[in-house]
């Protein structure tokens, strides 16, 4: 069975500062990881994905993600954050195991305070 | 949100009474999805169609009921044998039913049992 770990329910972080939120996996096969951020009472919009080759991904508005095989990690970064940053954020993993399921870590809200 | 709608956006249903949520694509987008999203747990899968006609259960389809007749549309019935039908629904479709490709999300409905 495949999994995501978020290990912090939220993060502040000071406008200006760089931010990371932090994700685990654990997957039998190849991980293909995706991070999406969910504002309020809004649906999911997709940031960046790792699928192979370069372990460092760049996404949308400013937003990367490295890729650790070693430690099965994908944490998000930016390296100054905006309080319109503020929102939730969501890990997920899927892999080439014979599944299309998409597994959702349980989400980091990050405040961006001002 | 993309081309993906999603209706009503907020629904009350009454105990015992089975409701359905739409949810319509026009990015002719193959694969199509149904999740259950309730504070702190992340997006829980409830259904997954691959192709028209064809659909499979996800994670929790226990009281939950799905058709995939046309490609741009794939309508969730809650039954009233879903226990615990308060949470936000969201529908999602990717280009293909491969893991290495992103998914797209529709707007929410917002469920509330009275």
């Amino acid at each position: 069975a495949q999994s995501v770990a978020q290990p912090e329910d939220q993060v502040n972080v000071a406008e200006g500062n760089p931010l990371t939120v932090k994700c685990t996996y654990s997957v039998s096969g190849n991980p293909y990881l995706f991070w999406y951020v969910q504002y309020p009472n809004r649906g999911l919009q997709f940031l960046l994905k790792y699928i192979t080759g370069d372990n460092l991904v760049k996404g949308s508005y400013g937003f990367e993600a490295e890729f650790n095989k070693s430690q099965t990690s994908f944490h998000l970064k930016k390296p100054s954050a905006l309080v319109s940053d503020s929102a939730l954020y969501f890990c997920a993993v899927s892999s080439g195991a014979g599944s299309y399921q998409l597994t959702f870590g349980k989400g980091t809200k990050l405040s961006v305070i001002p | 949100d993309g081309g993906i709608t999603q209706s009503p956006k907020y629904l009350f249903r009454k105990e015992g009474q089975n409701v359905t949520l739409s949810c319509e694509q026009n990015l002719n987008h193959d694969a199509m999805y149904w999740y259950r999203q309730d504070p702190g747990q992340g997006l829980r899968l409830i259904y997954y169609s691959q192709i028209v006609n064809d659909f499979q259960k996800g994670d929790i389809a226990e009281g939950y009921s799905v058709s995939r007749e046309k490609k741009e549309s794939f309508p969730l019935t809650v039954t009233s044998a879903q226990k615990n039908p308060t949470a936000f629904y969201l529908c999602a479709s990717s280009i293909e039913p491969e893991p290495w490709n992103e998914q797209f999300f529709g707007p929410g409905t917002r469920l509330t049992v009275l």
